[in-house]
């Protein structure tokens, strides 16, 4: 199983809504990343954990919240947010050895839109 | 730090023609190449990377890439496309020891009948 899952598929919500955004992964993968795309824009990182601790913010925004409660689980909280968060917002796993070597397996993406 | 720049925002070509997709990078260590395609409403891929050895790598869809170490480039190659090549192809690199993935602002490759 290759198959990186992640719900909702469409979220839209208001700038003083609370929601979260989750990804699941059972490749045994131990680093998840999270990504913000813009339309017509490259994948932009925003967190990533590896072996379950955060090992890079990318000084993303204290609105957006990641947690990785177990290695094949990943969710982003999000409290807050204003209009121009309005983006897919990408999760992807790898091995999670040496990270920068690996492949990473992207889910189909959470397209957020924020009113 | 590595940056990566993919000289066409997009390039249109006929079914069956060949095609390149040009891709540069620029770092101060060793590094690691990929491309990754992002199909319509879906999320990225690896079509393939470079990590070491041979200088160039294939596809199972028939894709190649050449690392040229010199001209610090990783172009994409295909001898002949088809309709369903369609998609956005972004070229990537990392760095050794590095746990980030810079991506290229993308190349949309469009196949007309």
């Amino acid at each position: 199983d290759t198959e990186v899952t992640q719900t909702p598929k469409h979220l839209v919500m208001g700038m003083t809504n609370k929601k979260s955004l989750k990804c699941e992964q059972h490749m045994g993968h131990r680093a998840m990343y999270w990504y913000k795309q813009k339309a017509k824009k490259p994948p932009e990182l925003m967190f990533v954990y590896s072996y379950e601790k955060l090992s890079i913010n990318e000084s993303v925004p204290s609105r957006f919240s990641p947690e990785c409660p177990n290695s094949s689980l990943l969710n982003l909280h999000l409290h807050a947010l204003q209009p121009e968060d309005s983006a897919l917002y990408l999760c992807a796993s790898s091995q999670g050895g040496r990270a920068e070597r690996e492949t990473q397996y992207f889910g189909p993406g959470t397209r957020l839109l924020v009113l | 730090a590595q940056s990566v720049t993919q000289l066409d925002s997009q390039v249109p070509v006929f079914e069956e023609a060949p095609v390149e997709l040009r891709c540069n990078y620029s770092s101060s260590v060793s590094v690691y190449l990929f491309w990754y395609v992002q199909y319509p409403n879906q999320g990225l891929q690896l079509l393939l990377k470079y990590l070491s050895g041979s200088t160039l790598v294939e596809s199972i869809n028939g894709f190649e890439a050449e690392f040229n170490k010199s001209q610090t480039s990783f172009h994409l190659r295909k001898p002949s496309v088809h309709i369903s090549d369609t998609a956005e192809y972004f070229c990537a690199v990392s760095e050794t020891g590095g746990f980030k993935t810079i991506f290229g602002a993308g190349t949309r490759l469009f196949v007309k009948a």
